[in-house]
């Protein structure tokens, strides 16, 4: 399994950033993955965004402190998913990874874990 | 400020033991499992320890993890140079509804 992401690198404050990530080997209509999207930076560390997955229907979460900003969609007929985040100033700056979550039952017991990352895009804020 | 605590550095000689700690609360650690991960310059973190204390397949014997309440350790015996990276505790919070992370342990081997 592979994420490629695709996005710029480079945001002015105020606009929005777009980033994508390209699923090979697996399907974003998985009903054993969810699929993330973290952030990393030196003053926040890292910082899980949100995630969206299937379980019959489409849901997604988000961060308590990125709800009112932040969207994650799915596009099946690509096999992708991308993340939205409205608003930027500087302290968006980070790496942004996105990120499959794995369930792996035995028995009676699951174990969800962060198993495949994307290489991550470094996204500056600036004018 | 990251909801789980790690200590921000470790350091051993090769062959030594180290464990690094992460601390948490009811509605994380004491709660759900614990994911362990490693991260070298420039590169994503990789998966080390899930579940608490499952290895994926390929991450060698020496790497162990465990809980006890709202703490989990991470131990490392027989270190070598090539554990020098920093080191990542996470899990799901109940009550934020989302992935917690600790701040991170830069591990040195002397």
């Amino acid at each position: 399994v592979q994420l490629q992401q695709s996005g710029p690198g480079l945001v002015k404050p105020s606009q929005t950033l777009s980033l994508t990530c390209a699923i090979s080997g697996d399907s974003v209509s998985s009903n054993s993955a969810a699929w993330n999207w973290i952030r990393q930076s030196p003053a926040k560390g890292l910082e899980w965004l949100g995630r969206t997955y299937y379980r019959s229907k489409w849901y997604n979460d988000y961060a308590v402190s990125a709800k009112s900003r932040v969207t994650i969609n799915p596009d099946t007929s690509k096999n992708q998913f991308s993340l939205q985040l409205i608003s930027m100033t500087p302290e968006d700056t980070a790496v942004y990874y996105c990120v499959r979550v794995q369930t792996n039952c035995s028995g009676p017991r699951c174990f969800y874990y962060m198993d495949v990352w994307g290489k991550g895009t470094t996204v500056t804020v600036s004018s | 400020q990251s909801v789980l605590t790690q200590p921000p550095s470790a350091s051993g000689t090769p062959g030594q033991r180290v464990t690094i700690s992460c601390s948490g609360s009811n509605s994380n650690i004491g709660s759900n499992t614990v994911n362990w991960y490693h991260q070298l310059p420039g590169t994503a973190p990789q998966l080390l320890i899930y579940g608490t204390n499952q290895r994926p397949s390929g991450v060698p014997e020496r790497f162990s993890g465990s809980k006890s309440g709202t703490s989990a350790s991470l131990a490392i015996r027989g270190l070598q140079s090539e554990d020098e990276a920093d080191y990542y505790c996470a899990t799901w919070d109940d009550s934020l509804h989302g992935w917690v992370f600790g701040g991170g342990t830069k591990l040195t081997v002397l």
